[in-house]
């Protein structure tokens, strides 16, 4: 069966800090790999999302992931935090077959230091 | 245009009341599905629908019952309310057929069951 791991349950940052999510997936064929922010009472939005080609694939809000098969990760990255960049963040699989049952990690919480 | 829309925001029931999350899309999106969010458990799978007049049953399915009459609606009901349904449920739209094709998902109904 199909899971997604983040090891990370809570992560405090500096704003102007780099930032770094983790996410691990288990899946038997390489899968369609997303991440979504949560703001605080709000639904999920998509900032990005990997296929297939290129593996370092660009998002909103200036984030980024990269996808590596041979860890089965797909890790977020942002060069520069900002306060507004407070959230939770879910990694998500989907297997890209009919029905399109996506799996979610349970999440990271960012917090930004001013 | 509205996207996902979900009603009420807020909902307090009492132990063994029913009662019915609605969740609209005009994006004519033939995949709905209905999450519930739970902390620290990520997003689970409740029930699901490929097109009008098929459900089929997620992760979580039980005490809870959908219907798919139209593209547009997919209300989640409650039939005897439990305190362990006390949760944010999102519903989540998106085309089939198309693999990768990212979630929509609405802002969520937070419900208190007492």
């Amino acid at each position: 069966a199909q899971s997604v791991t983040q090891p990370d349950i809570h992560i405090t940052v500096s704003e102007g800090a780099s930032l770094e999510l983790r996410c691990n997936y288990s899946y038997g064929a390489t899968p369609y790999l997303f991440w979504y922010v949560q703001s605080p009472g709000q639904g999920l939005q998509l900032l990005l999302k990997y296929f297939s080609g290129d593996t370092l694939v660009q998002g909103i809000k200036g984030f980024e992931a990269e996808f590596k098969r041979s860890q089965s990760s797909f890790n977020l990255r942002k060069p520069s935090v900002h306060w507004s960049d407070a959230a939770e963040y879910f990694c998500a699989v989907a297997p890209g077959n009919y029905g399109q049952n996506f799996v979610f990690g349970p999440g990271t919480r960012l917090s930004v230091l001013p | 245009n509205a996207g996902v829309t979900q009603t009420p925001k807020f909902q307090v029931l009492k132990t063994g009341q029913s009662m019915t999350l609605q969740c609209a899309q005009d994006m004519n999106h033939e995949y709905m599905s209905w999450y519930r969010q739970d902390p620290g458990m990520g997003l689970r799978l409740i029930h699901y629908s490929v097109g009008a007049g098929i459900t089929d049953q997620g992760e979580v399915p039980n005490g809870y019952n959908v219907s798919r009459s139209t593209t547009e609606d997919f209300p989640l009901r409650l039939l005897s309310a439990a305190p362990s349904q006390t949760s944010v449920y999102f519903c989540a739209s998106t085309l089939t057929g198309t693999g990768g094709s990212p979630l929509h998902f609405g802002n969520g109904t937070r419900l208190t069951v007492t």
